[in-house]
């Protein structure tokens, strides 16, 4: 157990669709990093928040977003969805701001999106 | 951050050691080198990572040559249980990023 929860487990939704997903760091750390992983295209980075503050996004569509709140968890919204928006997505926190390469990420369980 | 070559495959008999390679020629001298693991469709596991110097944990020990331009993964008595997909990952300061680069990985079959 990593110590990162991510909600809901599953998530079956239909095209168009709006979800959000959730994620609660590991106690103390103040990053938190969202990933894809789409059986085309592996595991891929998506955005990364410090403490509230957004850090870096990679290659986050414009249909999504996502935010960190003062409590430190983090949600990530995804609007308009189409098909191949199915995968598996993944939150990673780690202690410390970013930039620090020995700065440990640990992920969380992930939440399985479906889009019918 | 540099790039990684890892087999895509390797077998492993149970109880054996599981030497898992991965090349990183272009690896510049303030990256790390990270392993993590991914168990079928959970999330990943960090293993170990390490600079220059060999490193030894519970999990695994992390071997890098001494040019830096290879290292392996050692996971000593092998089990079922580690079976799935390992990813080595070359990470150094990237300013305000700290992603993750995940590759293909070697995908490990453990067998009895």
């Amino acid at each position: 157990d990593s110590g990162v929860t991510q909600t809901p487990k599953h998530l079956i939704t239909a095209t168009g669709q709006r979800v959000t997903l959730r994620c609660s760091p590991r106690s103390g750390d103040l990053s938190v990093y969202w990933y894809q992983q789409s059986l085309d295209q592996g595991l891929q980075f998506l955005i990364q928040y410090y403490n509230g503050e957004e850090r870096a996004k990679g290659n986050i569509l414009e249909r999504f977003s996502a935010q960190q709140f003062p409590d430190l968890h983090s949600e990530l919204n995804l609007s308009s969805l189409e098909l191949g928006d199915s995968a598996l997505y993944f939150c990673a926190s780690s202690a410390r701001p970013a930039g620090w390469p020995t700065d440990t990420q640990y992920f969380g369980p992930g939440t399985r999106l479906t889009v019918l | 951050d540099a790039k990684t070559t890892q087999p895509p495959s390797m077998d492993c008999a149970e109880g054996r050691a599981a030497n898992l390679p991965c090349n990183h020629s272009t690896i510049s001298g303030n990256e790390y080198v990270y392993w993590y693991r991914q168990i079928h469709s959970q999330g990943p596991q960090y293993i170990i990572h390490g600079l220059k110097n060999n490193e030894t944990n519970e999990m695994a020990s992390l071997i890098i040559t001494e040019d830096r331009k290879s290292s392996t993964l050692i996971l000593p008595h092998a089990t079922l249980r580690d079976t799935a997909v390992y990813y080595c990952i070359v990470r150094g300061d990237t300013g305000t990023a700290s992603k993750l680069t995940f590759g293909t990985g070697t995908r490990l079959q453990v067998t009895l």
